[in-house]
């Protein structure tokens, strides 16, 4: 019984590149989360998607970040034109119902660094 | 607007000692949940409890014990006859009954590192 599966674990950009970060919910869940770690900070909610779509996204800087949650397949978190800002743990939750309270279980995290 | 506050950014102690990490919440709900995970020097998130706002009994697991005050809007987790292999980052976690998603908003963490 998989837990949830982020891949690449780690991953080196150049300035300017794309970040394309994947997250496969545990089986028989369809809400997905996405926080960001920023070095000495907290976890920071970024989205909250259901298969095909995107119900919060108030955590979400306006430019470069985007997410989707396919009906087939991982969800995807892609920043484009990374900057060295962008260097951070990058998590992914997965739960059953996305309701309050609903338990969220965390993915190993994908750390991008930008150079 | 909600809010989540551990006061304690580090902690050290030596094994064996007790330990106790703060939490303070804000919220303007009436229903909502907090819970504390855990990050080992490895990195994932370990989640650890979660706690409704209606239950304010004091939950205990093996050496954890956690303290639901909503009076004071805390909730503390204290580590009895602490180990090393408790040393990692621990988070508390806030989230509310909204049916349109379900957030959790984390403090900032407090580092706990215990010594042999």
């Amino acid at each position: 019984n998989a837990g949830v599966m982020q891949n690449p674990r780690h991953l080196v950009r150049r300035r300017g590149q794309e970040a394309r970060l994947r997250c496969s919910p545990m089986k028989g869940h369809s809400h997905v989360y996405w926080y960001r770690q920023l070095p000495e900070e907290g976890l920071k909610f970024m989205v909250y998607l259901q298969k095909e779509n995107i119900i919060d996204e108030s955590g979400m800087p306006k430019e470069r970040f985007s997410a989707e949650f396919p009906k087939e397949g991982p969800s995807i978190l892609r920043i484009q034109q990374v900057v060295r800002g962008d260097s951070a743990a990058y998590f992914c939750a997965s739960s059953t119902w996305g309701a309050g309270g609903d338990e969220q279980y965390f993915g190993p995290g994908t750390r991008l660094t930008v150079t | 607007a909600q809010k989540v506050t551990q006061a304690q950014t580090e902690i050290s102690v030596v094994e064996k000692e007790d330990v106790t990490l703060d939490c303070v919440y804000e919220t303007r709900d009436t229903t909502y949940y907090l819970f504390w995970y855990k990050q080992p020097p490895s990195g994932e998130l370990v989640f650890l409890i979660r706690r409704n706002s209606f239950d304010e009994q004091n939950e205990i697991s093996g050496r954890y014990s956690w303290n639901f005050q909503k009076s004071t809007s805390s909730f503390n987790f204290t580590i009895t006859a602490s180990q090393v292999v408790d040393s990692a980052v621990y988070f508390c976690a806030l989230s509310e009954d909204n049916q349109a998603g379900t957030a959790l908003i984390f403090g900032k963490g407090t580092t706990l590192s215990v010594s042999s």
